[in-house]
């Protein structure tokens, strides 16, 4: 089983749309949360953080529920901009201090 | 854009060769971390360079070494090399909590 699962995709969703990505995790000794964004063929991008209390950053909201160990991302009024593979990623403190990555849910958005 | 750079940009090698990719971090980030990401997954980590030491390992055979210079730039460097290790590889710097981690533009190597 991998230690982080997401739904690969794509989501393809007119302009405007809402969606929503899902995303589970294995370990329950994880301790931080991140989402992700990746374009074709660039280097991940630190979307936002993942705290327990929810956060928000503009369209983008973010959850985490640390008793089913799943984490969320809701993108509002999608912009053909939003376009892009987004990366699940948690943080096992098991002393490697390493992030360990999801397969990534690719999202096209369109006019 | 993070600051964080890394060469070559592209690389092709054969079967059994060698190869060393560069990755220079942030101004005043101490620590790096190397990522494979094959096709269509997301980045595996190999491991992490804090202040010239090893700081923790991924499951990668020992064919894949590394170091870190006094300036925190780093070098990852792959022994006999495997059509499988075809692959994104990125570095990313920090400051050595893994809250933020800022990713270089990634050396694609094809291993023909």
């Amino acid at each position: 089983r991998k230690e982080v699962e997401q739904d690969p995709g794509p989501f393809n969703v007119p302009e405007g749309a809402t969606v929503a990505f899902n995303c589970t995790y294995s370990n329950s000794a994880s301790q931080s949360f991140f989402w992700y964004r990746q374009d074709c063929r660039k280097e991940p991008k630190l979307l936002m953080s993942v705290y327990s209390s929810g956060n928000e950053d503009g369209r983008f909201t973010a959850q985490l529920n640390r008793a089913s160990q799943y984490i969320s991302l809701l993108i509002r009024d999608s912009k053909l901009s939003d376009s892009a593979t987004y990366l699940c990623v948690v943080n096992i403190d098991t002393g490697r201090r390493a992030l360990t990555f999801g397969s990534g849910t690719r999202l096209q958005v369109q006019p | 854009e993070t600051g964080v750079t890394q060469s070559p940009t592209h690389l092709i090698k054969t079967r059994g060769q060698q190869v060393t990719l560069r990755c220079s971090s942030q101004s005043g980030h101490n620590t790096v971390s190397w990522y494979q990401q094959a096709l269509g997954q997301g980045p595996q980590f190999i491991f992490q360079y804090y202040r010239e030491e090893e700081n923790g390992r991924g499951n990668f055979p020992p064919r894949f070494s590394g170091l870190q210079f006094p300036n925190y730039s780093s070098e990852l460097n792959v022994n006999a090399l495997e059509l499988d290790d075809s692959a994104l590889y990125l570095c990313a710097s920090s400051t050595g909590g893994v809250e933020t981690q800022y990713f270089g533009p990634g050396t694609r190597l094809l291993v023909l």
